[in-house]
């Protein structure tokens, strides 16, 4: 079956604009997290949906990003007035219960702010 | 807080040499402890896990054991293999909350034929 998929898989963006970022969990699976990963580093916890809700959002950075979920599947991440150090990979892993299952990666999205 | 922290890369080794990554973590509570792998062009995999304490996680020849006395959760393998190369991410799962993941910085590894 299909796994995770992230749209755009890359997006170059100038300073100050906005950008959607897309995550498609597996079918059926009611929990979705979206992390960040600078260069070198490992990936940080941004948001944590459990079915619509945004269950957990204490990982975003500040009021720039915002994340949504309307229908319980698809996620949108949000980023506006980007900053260059917003440049990462934008990780998005769904599991399938809740909080305790496996978390399930997808490819990410790479951000480049100019 | 939780935090975790792994032996810093990179690591070069020749093909069936043994490996160990040291991980060590900082956490409330007794969380459930995770090995992932970051193939070159591939997103993060689950390696392996441990749930609770003198627990061993194994898979694809890697082994991991939870050791609560030393808050550690080293990776090890006994003969390593040029597929082998990769990224290793050590991370633990927070008890409360979202139980989000917690990852340590990486640790990037490459066999030599």
């Amino acid at each position: 079956g299909a796994g995770v998929s992230q749209t755009p898989s890359n997006k170059v963006t100038e300073k100050g604009k906005y950008v959607e970022l897309r995550c498609d969990p597996i079918s059926g699976h009611t929990a979705l997290y979206w992390y960040r990963q600078s260069l070198g580093q490992g990936p940080e916890f941004l948001i944590y949906f459990q079915g619509t809700g945004a269950a957990d959002d204490s990982g975003l950075p500040n009021d720039r990003f915002f994340a949504v979920r309307p229908e319980g599947s698809v996620s949108t991440l949000k980023i506006q007035r980007t900053e260059r150090g917003d440049s990462a990979v934008y990780l998005c892993a769904s599991s399938s219960q809740g909080a305790r299952d496996e978390q399930f990666f997808g490819p990410g999205t790479r951000l480049t702010v100019l | 807080g939780n935090s975790v922290t792994q032996m810093e890369g990179p690591v070069t080794l020749s093909e069936e040499a043994f490996l160990t990554i040291n991980c060590t973590y900082t956490a409330t509570g007794y969380p459930s402890l995770f090995w992932y792998v970051q193939y070159p062009g591939e997103g993060l995999q689950l390696l392996l896990k441990a749930t609770k304490a003198d627990d061993k996680g194994s898979n694809k020849g890697f082994e991991a054991t939870y050791r609560k006395e030393t808050t550690s959760f080293h990776l090890e393998k006994g003969s390593v293999q040029v597929s082998d190369s990769a990224v290793y991410f050590c991370a633990l799962r927070t008890i409360q909350g979202a139980q989000k993941l917690v990852f340590g910085q990486g640790t990037r590894l490459t066999i030599n034929p």
